[in-house]
């Protein structure tokens, strides 16, 4: 059984068009979060929330909107996709806000 | 902001010699991750080193957290082909949130 999924696992569209990421944790944690991997594999925190209360929030435009439908699931929502937008997003899950991370597969997003 | 930087960002040995990875900042963090991520995976969680002057291993991989819990180090002995990949430190805040600082990674090639 995977333990954080994420769908799709490619995503390729048009600037200006809107999409959706999903991602589901088997793992009964209380913490997800979404990170952004850019090309040269810097990795960096985009959200998290916890019992799906936002609980971080860095400075990402607001065309990025996350939502956590319950506790297991931590959507991204993206609006107006710009070319620079273009990167792997991965999703991860903790027990608490300290613990272990357990990351996803990633979608990598090109936006042409 | 803290930041993490890990050098060497490249690596490329020969299978069977030694290679150590630094992570360093000028931030006290509360702990220390480790994470191996593969091409077209996310990463996948070495190590946690809490302790400043703890030393964890892991078969042929010795993992150490400084004393002024500030910077670590990542130690092969008689690297395998099977060690290649990206390597990233990451740096826990139990003061905001348990967020998780990600150095900017350094990607290991062993050659057999």
């Amino acid at each position: 059984d995977t333990a954080v999924s994420q769908t799709p696992k490619y995503l390729v569209t048009q600037m200006g068009n809107d999409k959706s990421i999903k991602c589901e944790q088997n793992l009964g944690h209380d913490t997800m979060y979404w990170y952004k991997q850019d090309s040269k594999k810097f990795l960096k925190i985009m959200f998290s929330y916890n019992n799906k209360e936002l609980i971080i929030n860095e400075t990402v435009p607001n065309r990025f909107s996350p939502k956590s439908p319950d506790k297991a699931h931590l959507n991204l929502h993206i609006n107006s996709l710009e070319l620079g937008d273009s990167a792997v997003y991965f999703c991860a899950s903790s027990q608490g806000r300290e613990e272990t991370q357990y990351f996803g597969p990633g979608t990598r997003l090109l936006v042409l | 902001t803290q930041l993490l930087e890990q050098s060497p960002q490249f690596l490329s040995i020969q299978e069977g010699e030694n290679l150590t990875v630094y992570c360093n900042s000028s931030s006290v963090f509360s702990s220390l991750q480790w994470y191996r991520q593969e091409p077209g995976e996310g990463p996948v969680l070495l190590v946690t080193v809490v302790t400043g002057g703890e030393v964890k291993k892991l078969k042929r991989l010795t993992f150490q957290f400084g004393d002024a819990r500030k910077d670590s180090s990542l130690h092969i002995t008689a690297a395998q082909t099977g060690d290649t990949g990206l390597y990233l430190c990451a740096g826990g805040d139990n003061t905001n949130a348990g967020k998780s600082t990600f150095g900017d990674g350094t990607t290991l090639t062993v050659k057999p």
